[in-house]
């Protein structure tokens, strides 16, 4: 199957530090992928969906300026959580579905956990 | 209301025995179903997606209820590998958006 590779898969931070999350897909392109968040024990909840040459769109909730999203190419998304908080701990996936394909199903990054100190 | 709702669980079923897993999602106008399998703290693997007329795959049986707006998964001869958690996925109208449901556990004991 496709792959989506995500870096960095655990990271720690401080509190109010900026953390960035890279989503790449390997094999194909992608001219949208998701992010989504999950909590322990939880679903995973669509922050924002990456588009790529133009802006976000988010989820009602998700604070744009918060979760900045950049997808500068065909292959390339980054999610920056800024001045993160402790309750920004969780862990964040990305996916996305090949260009032109006619299946429809998302492929999923391996996650990267935040633990923000 | 969420866009699709599962039962938790814990499954805690034995080794061989079938299971089966309901999901209901609120928008008629979905377009397609799949089931994801995802292990602890691991991201989520596409099982199966899920076709009107049902599908089948080795020990795993999808089927699609438009009417009723649900979808279920049966795993037949269950598996110790089989533990893990069981989200069932709907693709929004426009080819879009994926809302998952918050996953059933499923526990294989020996």
């Amino acid at each position: 199957g496709a792959v989506v590779s995500q870096h960095p898969s655990w990271v720690i931070c401080k509190s109010g530090t900026s953390v960035k999350i890279e989503c790449r897909s390997l094999d194909f392109q992608a001219t949208t992928m998701f992010w989504y968040r999950q909590f322990p024990k939880q679903s995973l909840m669509l922050m924002a969906t990456s588009n790529e040459g133009s802006k976000a769109t988010y989820e009602q909730g998700v604070e744009k300026d918060k979760f900045l999203i950049n997808h500068a190419s065909l292959t390339l998304s980054t999610l920056t959580v800024t001045s993160a908080h402790p309750e920004d701990s969780s862990f964040y996936i990305c996916s996305a579905r090949p260009s032109g394909g006619n299946t429809g199903e998302l492929f999923f990054g391996e996650g990267s956990r935040l633990t923000v100190l | 209301r969420k866009e699709v709702e599962q039962d938790p669980g814990p499954f805690n079923v034995p080794e061989g025995a079938t299971v089966a897993f309901n999901c209901t999602y609120s928008n008629s106008a979905s377009q397609s179903f799949f089931w994801y399998r995802q292990d602890c703290r691991k991201e989520p693997k596409l099982l199966m997606s899920v076709y009107s007329s049902g599908n089948e795959d080795g020990r795993f049986t999808a089927q699609l209820n438009r009417a009723s707006q649900y979808i279920s998964l049966l795993i037949r001869d269950s598996k110790l590998s089989d533990s893990a958690t069981y989200l069932c996925a709907v693709r929004g109208l426009g080819f879009n958006k994926f809302y998952f449901g918050s996953g059933t556990k499923l526990n294989v004991k020996p």
